[in-house]
């Protein structure tokens, strides 16, 4: 219950187009989802986060889609470029404790 | 504003030998996280402080594990005897407080055990 499922596990994307990365979770008591980008040899550094009164958040070329009905939330990041090439995690967390996905490594090409 | 400090940046020991590593969170932040990111997983919460005072510690093995905050500031993370299954990133976080939800982290230590 204190998972949380996140895929793909890998992402390919061409410059310009649009990344997609999905997590789900099945504890109805967290409330806070945020993302973190992780570069290698860095820490992960929060990217964006929501919490469940919205359906979604907007921070210039990145999205979050919540789904509470669901439970599932997703990140989508728009024109994608080179430089967005990193691993990717989601989180939920309930009183800060937070519970990390497994982690998707996105790799834009140019 | 300085971010979270940890060191060392990298350490390889032997099996059943002991590993400390230090972490400086950033000025102020009263709650201090401990995390192990195995490669190709997520990060892993291992202890939980709020000022001197530990909040969480239930995925902590204390068998081998040992951590400790003293005077509310910097924090070492023990592991004494090493295990290969410890090869691990081991990540330093800080928040403002227990209950506030973004967490700073810092670059992380290697630990590689063979």
């Amino acid at each position: 219950q204190q998972q949380v499922k996140q895929s793909p596990q890998s992402l390919i994307v061409q410059k310009g187009g649009i990344s997609i990365i999905n997590c789900a979770y099945e504890n109805t008591a967290f409330d806070y989802f945020p993302w973190y980008q992780q570069f290698p040899g860095k820490g992960p550094a929060l990217l964006i986060a929501i919490r469940p009164d919205v359906s979604e958040k907007k921070e210039g070329r990145f999205t979050i889609s919540f789904n509470k009905s669901a439970k599932q939330f997703s990140l989508h990041i728009m024109d994608s470029q080179p430089g967005d090439s990193a691993t990717y995690f989601c989180a939920a967390s309930n009183t800060g404790k937070l519970i990390f996905g497994q982690g998707t490594t996105l790799q834009v090409k140019p | 504003e300085a971010g979270v400090a940890q060191s060392p940046r990298y350490k390889i020991i032997e099996k059943r030998q002991s590993v400390a590593f230090w972490c400086n969170p950033i000025s102020g932040h009263a709650t201090l996280y401990w995390y192990q990111q195995i490669l190709g997983q997520g990060p892993k919460l291992l202890i939980q402080f709020q000022n001197n005072g530990v909040v969480d510690d239930s995925q902590l093995p204390k068998d081998r594990f040992s951590a400790e905050r003293l005077k509310g500031v910097d924090s070492t993370l023990k592991i004494q005897p090493a295990k290969l299954e410890d090869s691990a990133v081991y990540l330093c976080a800080s928040s403002l407080a227990w209950d506030t939800d973004t967490q700073y982290f810092g670059p992380g230590t290697r630990l590689t055990v063979l």
